[in-house]
């Protein structure tokens, strides 16, 4: 079984200032673990995955991420935020075994204020 | 990585109808799913489309209701049958070309039921 449970429901940051989306994981297996944002009214975004190589992974548009297994925990961050990255966030688990099934958490919206 | 079409793009249907989603991913892939995203939540997954046989869906999610059929590794429908207002949701369409890789998501069809 896995899940995975995204710390915040809502962040807000000024334009400029860095950006933290928390999330927390549960897996039997070694988890492969992604980040996906969705705009408005749009599709979603591949933004960063782990599968099991580099802890620290980056991503598109200055994201990066850092697998801690001991704290079960994938954060996203970024260190300046800007207006364009205001949208929903997703953490997700996927089960090496099936491919690419995939357990969503509840989604981080982030706001940036200018 | 892979390209997932899906068709309709949105539509808006009458209770007690059904209404059928066409999916068709530009290569072949190992697995399929299809996901639903209530307004303003996350991505529940329904079911694995499995090539050939019958589906395999998650708990809360019966064939009745969510009839899915995949002829080939490229191409999967889903049905929504009966629908009711609160069918009204996107619908995800996703892909998975291997172990510890990510899925790919189609567009979504965005369906409300009047």
């Amino acid at each position: 079984a896995q899940s995975v449970t995204q710390l915040d429901s809502h962040v807000s940051v000024s334009e400029g200032t860095p950006v933290l989306l928390r999330c927390n994981y549960s897996s039997s297996y070694s988890p492969s673990l992604f980040w996906y944002v969705q705009h408005p009214n749009k599709g979603l975004q591949l933004l960063l995955k782990y599968t099991s190589a580099a802890t620290l992974v980056k991503g598109i548009n200055g994201f990066e991420a850092e697998f801690k297994k001991s704290e079960t925990s994938f954060h996203l961050t970024k260190p300046s935020a800007h207006m364009s990255d205001a949208a929903e966030y997703f953490c997700v688990v996927s089960d090496p075994v099936g491919a690419g099934k995939s357990t969503f958490g509840d989604g981080t919206t982030l706001t940036v204020k200018p | 990585s892979a390209v997932i079409s899906q068709k309709p793009s949105r539509d808006i249907c009458q209770r007690g109808t059904s209404l059928t989603i066409q999916c068709q991913v530009d290569s072949q892939v190992t697995m399929m799913f299809w996901y639903r995203q209530q307004p303003g939540q996350s991505l529940t997954l329904i079911a694995t489309a499995n090539q050939g046989s019958e589906a395999t869906y998650e708990s809360g999610f019966v064939i009745d209701k969510f009839p899915i059929s995949r002829p080939n590794l490229t191409f999967s429908t889903l049905t929504v049958s009966n629908m009711s207002p609160e069918d009204s949701s996107i619908y995800l369409c996703s892909g998975g070309q291997g172990q510890y890789t990510e899925a790919f998501f189609g567009q979504g069809t965005r369906l409300t039921v009047v």
